[in-house]
């Protein structure tokens, strides 16, 4: 199984909403990564988790929340979202500690909409 | 980490061998270069990944010159279902910033 999966596919919210996006794989990888992606831009990195540990933040604002409740699952909570924060969120994991050098896999992302 | 370049764009006819050429000029020694592949709405897909020399798999090949200050993702023989945008990444292992560049849109024509 090299799948990742996201759910949900699709989001509407609203400002006032709290809401979650979930990412689940079962390659038995042990970094797993949130990405946000604008329309004709390339992705960008959000969060690291490295063996269920946040090891990177990229200075992303509080109203984005992730968790890692174990070596499978990842989690966002969105709360209070602005409708600039529309856009592809996109899970990825790898097999190692993370890092560029490590081949990610990707789910396929979920389309949110903050209205 | 090592800043990429590539070009925005890139026309190609199927069948015909199309060479994306990335520039980073400055690779760190321990710097690895990988090639992802994007279609719209879709997560980005590993394509290859090299240190130095050429690498070659079943989808691509991928040529670093002896200064690794660039490399070229070569596709042969492209058919319509390989136009995507195509990405270029550099960094460390050990390190776990990951940072896409602008990446190259390629559009496969009949």
């Amino acid at each position: 199984d090299t799948e990742v999966t996201q759910t949900p596919k699709h989001l509407v919210m609203g400002m006032t909403n709290k809401k979650s996006l979930k990412c689940e794989q079962h390659m038995g990888h042990r970094a797993m990564y949130w990405y946000k992606q604008k329309a004709k831009k390339p992705p960008e990195l959000m969060f690291v988790y490295s063996y269920e540990k946040l090891s990177i933040n990229e200075s992303v604002p509080s109203r984005f929340s992730p968790e890692c409740p174990n070596s499978s699952l990842l989690n966002l909570h969105l709360h209070a979202l602005q409708p600039e924060d529309s856009a592809l969120y996109l899970c990825a994991s790898s097999q190692g500690g993370g890092g560029p050098q490590e081949t990610q896999y990707f789910g396929p992302g979920t389309r949110l909409l903050v209205l | 980490l090592a800043k990429t370049t590539q070009p925005i764009s890139m026309d190609s006819y199927e069948g015909q061998e199309v060479n994306i050429t990335c520039s980073h000029n400055n690779i760190a020694t321990n710097d690895y270069i990988t090639w992802y592949q994007q279609f719209p709405s879709q997560g980005p897909r590993f394509i290859i990944q090299g240190y130095k020399t050429k690498v070659t798999n079943e989808v691509a090949s991928l040529f670093i010159p002896a200064d690794r200050k660039s490399s070229t993702l070569s596709l042969p023989r492209v058919s319509l279902s390989d136009t995507a945008v195509y990405y270029c990444l550099v960094g460390e292992g050990g390190y776990q910033k990951v940072t896409f560049g602008i990446g190259t849109k390629l559009q496969v024509i009949p």
